[in-house]
């Protein structure tokens, strides 16, 4: 079974330029989770979507960032404009079933770096 | 809000020696602690997950859980030089989606 597909792995952008990153889930999980990763906040949750439904919008970071679920295959995380601060890897994870304490399966992450 | 704080940030240890590492959470309502592993350029690995005081063993990895003292540790019986990665603490409460997560200790094993 092919785990939690994220591509690009690397993405440079210009300060204002407009970036869409993507992730495939797990065949069959019902969940998707947008994570961002720095050394300093450790991972912070963007986005959550349940069965196709957003749940979580990211609250902080509502206002340049913008996930979507296009189907139940697949998702894109849209950050424009991008600005410096967005420097960081991007997580993406899906879990099985919908609800509580379900484990989540990580992808290997997009770095992304903003000049 | 909940705070999740590891330590220590770095910790070297010898192949077969036993690493231990810390994490304290700062909301006692808490109900399930994880431990995730990631290797440099990849995702997160869960390890171990634990509801209950006491302890869980999955494998070389045992989790410790004292809620009342607000930590939970993670010891690493026999540790390989694969074992070299950074290792995260999350902890999440009565929705059990959301994980707060610490910022992690970078655990390097020494052949």
């Amino acid at each position: 079974d092919a785990g939690v597909t994220q591509t690009p792995r690397h993405e440079v952008a210009e300060k204002g330029q407009t970036i869409i990153l993507k992730c495939e889930p797990v065949s069959g999980h019902n969940d998707l989770f947008w994570y961002r990763q720095t050394k300093i906040q450790g991972l912070e949750l963007l986005s959550y979507f349940r069965s196709k439904s957003l749940m979580e919008d990211g609250g902080a970071f509502k206002d340049r960032f913008k996930a979507e679920m296009l189907n139940s295959s697949f998702s894109t995380l849209k950050i424009q404009p991008t600005e410096p601060k967005d420097s960081a890897v991007y997580l993406c994870a899906s879990s099985l079933r919908g609800g509580n304490y379900a484990e989540q399966f990580f992808g290997p992450g997009t770095r992304l770096t903003v000049l | 809000q909940q705070k999740v704080q590891q330590s220590p940030e770095s910790l070297t240890v010898s192949e077969g020696a036993m690493a231990s590492l810390n994490c304290t959470f700062s909301d006692g309502t808490s109900d399930n602690f994880r431990w995730y592993r990631q290797h440099s350029g990849k995702g997160l690995e869960m390890l171990v997950s634990i509801f209950s005081d006491g302890e869980k063993e999955e494998g070389r990895f045992t989790a410790h859980l004292n809620r009342a003292s607000l930590h939970v540790s993670l010891h690493i019986r026999e540790p390989q030089p694969s074992d070299s990665a950074v290792y995260l603490c999350a902890v999440s409460m009565h929705m059990g989606y959301k994980l707060t997560f610490g910022t992690g200790t970078s655990l390097l094993v020494d052949p």
